[in-house]
């Protein structure tokens, strides 16, 4: 699977847009870019993913630029239950399950 | 519909004894999977089942073991506990577990600590 590279840490006010980038610039053309966070002490909850178009659901929008090399997960109005551990994940399309989850950036939303 | 339930949420044990801790996929998800978690190595698969087959394994030794049901439920077994092995650890269940179009569900851990 592609390494992928991100900020060790973010702040965001709350109520405004938390935009976290992603660099992934191995990937391959059939991996896909996955987004997961874990509240502390909690199970890591899947928020989205995309393979090359940008993609948007109630959680959050994922922005995938046009060569894949990078991508920004883009929360639309942090609050404060937004602070956590976000993962930026690249996904082989093999039968092979496993995620390979990095250190992540520690997104802390101040109010 | 339900989430994934791991169970017991906490458990302590003695260094040498043996663990079994249990996870119970959300109603229709055949593949689990098993993560690790400790402060210094972060998240680190363990294994991956699906339809009562290991497919997939981390480098862990063999003291770490799993297998599933034909319910899909699935347990690992941790045998002669190493202080080392004290962490949260993680079970996540998916749909089909083939392919990249699929999310995977985690459930909220077990955390064991060996003293």
């Amino acid at each position: 699977d592609a390494k992928t590279t991100q900020p060790t840490s973010m702040d965001c006010a709350e109520g405004r847009a938390a935009n976290l980038p992603c660099n992934h610039s191995t990937i391959s053309g059939n991996e896909y870019v996955y987004w997961y966070r874990q509240i502390h002490s909690q199970g890591p909850q899947y928020i989205i993913h995309g393979l090359k178009n940008n993609e948007t659901n109630e959680m959050a929008s994922l922005i995938i630029t046009e060569d894949r090399k990078s991508s920004t997960l883009i929360l639309p109005h942090a609050t404060l239950r937004d602070t956590a551990v976000y993962y930026c994940i690249v996904r082989a399309t093999s039968n092979d399950y496993k995620l390979s989850f990095g250190a992540g950036t520690t997104v802390t939303v101040r109010a | 519909k339900a989430g994934v339930t791991q169970t017991p949420r906490y458990l302590i044990k003695t260094r040498g004894q043996q663990v079994t801790l249990s996870c119970s996929p959300i109603s229709g998800h055949r593949s689990v999977s098993w993560y690790q978690q400790t402060p210094g190595q972060g998240l680190q698969f363990l294994f991956e089942y699906f339809s009562e087959t290991q497919r997939n394994k981390g480098n862990f030794p063999g003291r770490f073991s799993g297998r599933q049901f034909s319910n899909s439920r699935s347990e690992m077994n941790v045998s002669t506990l190493e202080l080392g092995d004290s962490a949260l650890y993680l079970c996540a269940s998916s749909l089909v577990g083939t392919g990249a179009n699929t999310e995977a569900f985690f459930g909220q851990g077990t955390r064991l600590t060996v003293v």
